[in-house]
């Protein structure tokens, strides 16, 4: 079965304090990892997608990374307003669904 | 530009009341739409999605349905709701089944 696992739950950073979220997959076949930011209240964001294993993709202080089992996403002197859910879903080969993990909430005190 | 809205923002609803929440996407054609329910401390669970006009796909048996009347809106409906039906509702878009989602500000449903 195609699924989706984010760790930690939830990662409390001081700012500036650099760490990495976690995203591991199993799917039969991968047609693209995504990475969304969700806002309390709020509708995700998307932030990266993904095709292969070795691509890395940077915005600012965000690097999202992918290897054939799981993605990381790199967070490099967070700030306070990167304090968010961060998920990430993947897009198996066949079908129309897009698999989203339960997210990791990230909290950044100044 | 693409836009997609959503609304109303929270509602408030009693037990075996109907519902109908509303989507409608601007800036583009034929987009692929769906329907997803956000738990709180769970992933986005996928309820409905459409690549066309009148073309629904369920993925949940439940008690809600969905509707697709034009190229850019996407309905939302249940005849009768249950406690079981509050939650975070997500309308989304992509350009195709394969592509990143563009998702709408979300309605916070309450049934009590």
């Amino acid at each position: 079965e195609d699924q989706v696992t984010q760790s930690p739950e939830a990662l409390r950073l001081q700012e500036g304090e650099s760490s990495s979220l976690n995203c591991s997959y199993t799917v039969s076949g991968l047609r693209g990892l995504f990475w969304y930011r969700q806002d309390p209240g709020k509708g995700p964001e998307f932030l990266f997608t993904l095709y292969s294993a070795g691509e890395e993709k940077e915005k600012e202080r965000l690097k999202a990374t992918l290897t054939k089992k799981e993605s990381f996403l790199h967070i490099t002197a967070p700030k306070p307003e990167d304090s968010a859910t961060y998920l990430c879903a993947v897009r198996p080969t066949g079908g129309f669904k897009t698999i989203f993990g339960a997210g990791t909430r990230l909290f950044v005190k100044a | 530009s693409q836009t997609i809205h959503q609304w109303p923002a929270t509602l408030v609803q009693p037990v075996g009341s109907p519902l109908s929440l509303e989507c409608t996407v601007e800036g583009t054609s034929n987009p692929n739409l769906y329907w997803y329910r956000q738990a709180a401390g769970r992933g986005l669970q996928l309820l409905f999605y459409s690549v066309g006009i009148g073309q629904i796909s369920s993925e949940v048996p439940q008690n809600l349905s969905a509707s697709r009347p034009q190229d850019r809106q996407f309905i939302l409906s249940s005849k009768k709701l249950l406690l079981s039906d509050s939650g975070f509702y997500l309308c989304a878009w992509s350009r195709t089944t394969n592509e990143k989602l563009f998702f709408g500000s979300g309605t916070q449903l309450s049934v009590l």
